[in-house]
C-alpha cells in the first residue's frame, strides 16, 4: 500500500502523560499536514510542511503540540501534558503540487486519542 | 473570520432521490475548492476539486459541483443517489499557497435502499 500511513491506529493515555504520533506521507509528497477532528466536526487544520520547514500552524496548536519533519519525510505531532480534551481524531495528509497545482491531499487513517 | 458553512448536518434520501448539499464559505482571497467524501470505516478522500476555468466540475461516482463566485457557494449535486452514497461529505476551502485548509463540519448522508 503505497498510501498514508500514521500510527499507533489507536493510543489511550492517561491526562499528564506525552504521547507521539507517526505519519508517513506518500513518498514523493514534500508537503504534509496535520489535523485534528473532534466528533461532529470536520477536520480543524493544525500545522503544514514543505519538505522539512514548517511554514504554517494554527493557534489550535498550542505549546503543548509539536510536530516535527526532519529529514522531509516521515513526520511526528507531539502532545505534552495530555489533557481530556486532546482526545480526537488525529489526521495527516500529504500532497504535491504537480500539474496545476491543485493540492489535492491524500489522507491517511488517523489515530485516534482517547485521555482518559 | 475564514470558514465554511455547511447547510445540513444529516441528510437522508431514497435511493433514486437527488441530492444537492450546499456549501458557503468566507474567504478573502482566490481559494480552491474541493468535496471530499468519508464512506463508513475509510479515509477522507478526493470527490472533485474546483480551481479555475468551468465551474461546474464533474467527479467520481456521478458527483458534480458548481462554483458560483458571487455568491461564495460549491454546491455538491447528483441526479440519483444510490446506497452506497451513504458517507459523510466535506467541503474544503485551500488557499492558492496551499497551506491553508478550512473543512466544512461535513453532512451525513444516508440512502435508504
Amino acid at each position: 500500500d503505497t498510501g498514508v500511513s500514521q500510527n499507533p491506529r489507536h493510543k489511550i493515555t492517561k491526562r499528564g502523560q506525552n504521547v507521539t504520533f507517526r505519519c508517513d506521507p506518500i513518498s514523493e509528497h514534500n508537503r504534509l499536514y496535520w489535523y485534528r477532528q473532534t466528533l461532529g466536526q470536520g477536520p480543524e487544520f493544525l500545522t503544514y510542511f514543505q519538505n522539512e520547514a514548517q511554514l504554517e500552524k494554527s493557534r489550535l496548536l498550542s505549546d503543548r503540540f509539536s510536530a516535527e519533519r526532519p529529514k522531509g519525510s516521515f513526520s511526528t505531532l507531539e502532545i505534552q501534558r495530555t489533557e481530556q480534551g486532546d482526545s480526537a481524531m488525529y489526521l495527516c495528509a500529504s500532497s504535491s503540487p504537480t500539474g496545476g497545482a491543485t493540492y489535492e491531499q491524500y489522507f491517511g487513517p488517523g489515530t485516534r486519542l482517547t485521555v482518559t | 473570520a475564514q470558514s465554511v458553512s455547511q447547510h445540513n448536518h444529516h441528510v437522508i434520501l431514497s435511493e433514486a432521490a437527488s441530492l444537492e448539499l450546499g456549501c458557503n464559505y468566507s474567504y478573502g482571497g482566490t481559494v480552491n475548492l474541493f468535496w471530499y467524501v468519508q464512506y463508513p470505516g475509510q479515509h477522507l478522500q478526493l470527490l472533485l476539486k474546483y480551481f479555475s476555468g468551468d465551474p461546474l466540475v464533474k467527479g467520481i461516482k456521478g458527483f458534480e459541483a458548481e462554483f458560483i463566485k458571487s455568491k461564495f457557494s460549491f454546491n455538491l449535486r447528483k441526479p440519483s443517489v444510490q446506497w452506497s452514497d451513504t458517507a459523510e461529505y466535506f467541503c474544503v476551502v485551500v488557499n492558492t499557497g496551499g497551506f491553508k485548509t478550512i473543512f466544512g463540519a461535513g453532512t451525513r448522508l444516508f440512502v435508504k435502499a
